[in-house]
């Protein structure tokens, strides 16, 4: 089965709106890493996180291992923020993808 | 410098010709990975070098192959391309941190088998 089950597997905000993107894993965690990428773009790392909340400007993960959850949140959305936001759980030196968040933000 | 570069950018190939795709780093790490990646779909791990030990998963096991000369190079390839293979190609490389791995990416190589 998947070991990552990232949610929504859409989402069209209009800008100035707030955003919540969670994966679920259901495997043990070494880290989670969530990443961007732009229309022909390469993945761009937004957070490491094994554990815990960081915060990056709009952006804030949170990684809760007992709850087997990670999300990021993006506030005040911008139009540049369109894009597709991926997870990545490291699990025993095996990584393991969600199938991505797709993005648009509307002006 | 913490830039993964691949080459080239965008390749065109024929069914049933080879294709031979570059990876570099330069920030000393000991693993480098190769991902394909098709539009809607998470990126799919096919093989991971670390060191010099080859790593192939295994339903992708006989259609890729690669080489890793150096700590710096790591390439992909395939023997005879087939339409299934257009995607696009990521190669990643890894440092160990704090007991995990933190992954950078390359830009990719689109590659349209023709």
């Amino acid at each position: 089965g998947q070991q990552v089950q990232q949610s929504p597997a859409s989402l069209v905000l209009q800008e100035g709106e707030n955003a919540e993107l969670q994966c679920n894993f259901s495997t043990s965690l070494n880290s989670m890493q969530w990443f961007y990428q732009r229309p022909g773009g390469s993945l761009v790392s937004l957070f490491y996180n094994p554990s815990g909340t960081k915060h990056s400007g709009r952006l804030t993960s949170t990684t809760v291992i007992k709850e087997r959850r990670s999300s990021l949140h993006i506030s005040s959305s911008q139009t540049t923020d369109s894009g597709t936001y991926l997870c990545a759980l490291d699990s025993n030196n095996r990584i393991f993808f969600g199938d991505g968040t797709q993005l648009v933000v509307k002006p | 410098d913490t830039t993964v570069k691949q080459n080239p950018r965008y390749k065109l190939a024929r069914v049933g010709k080879p294709v031979n795709l570059i990876c570099s780093q330069t920030m000393n790490h000991d693993t480098m990975y190769w991902y394909q990646k098709k539009p809607n779909q998470a990126p799919k791990l096919l093989l991971f070098y670390y060191d010099k030990i080859l790593n192939r998963e295994a339903d992708t096991f006989e259609k890729f192959q690669s080489s890793r000369p150096n700590n710096s190079f790591c390439s992909l390839y395939i023997g005879s391309a087939g339409l299934e293979y257009s995607a696009m190609y990521l190669c990643a490389s890894s440092r160990w941190q704090g007991g995990a791995e933190t992954l950078y990416f390359g830009s990719g190589t689109r590659l349209t088998v023709l």
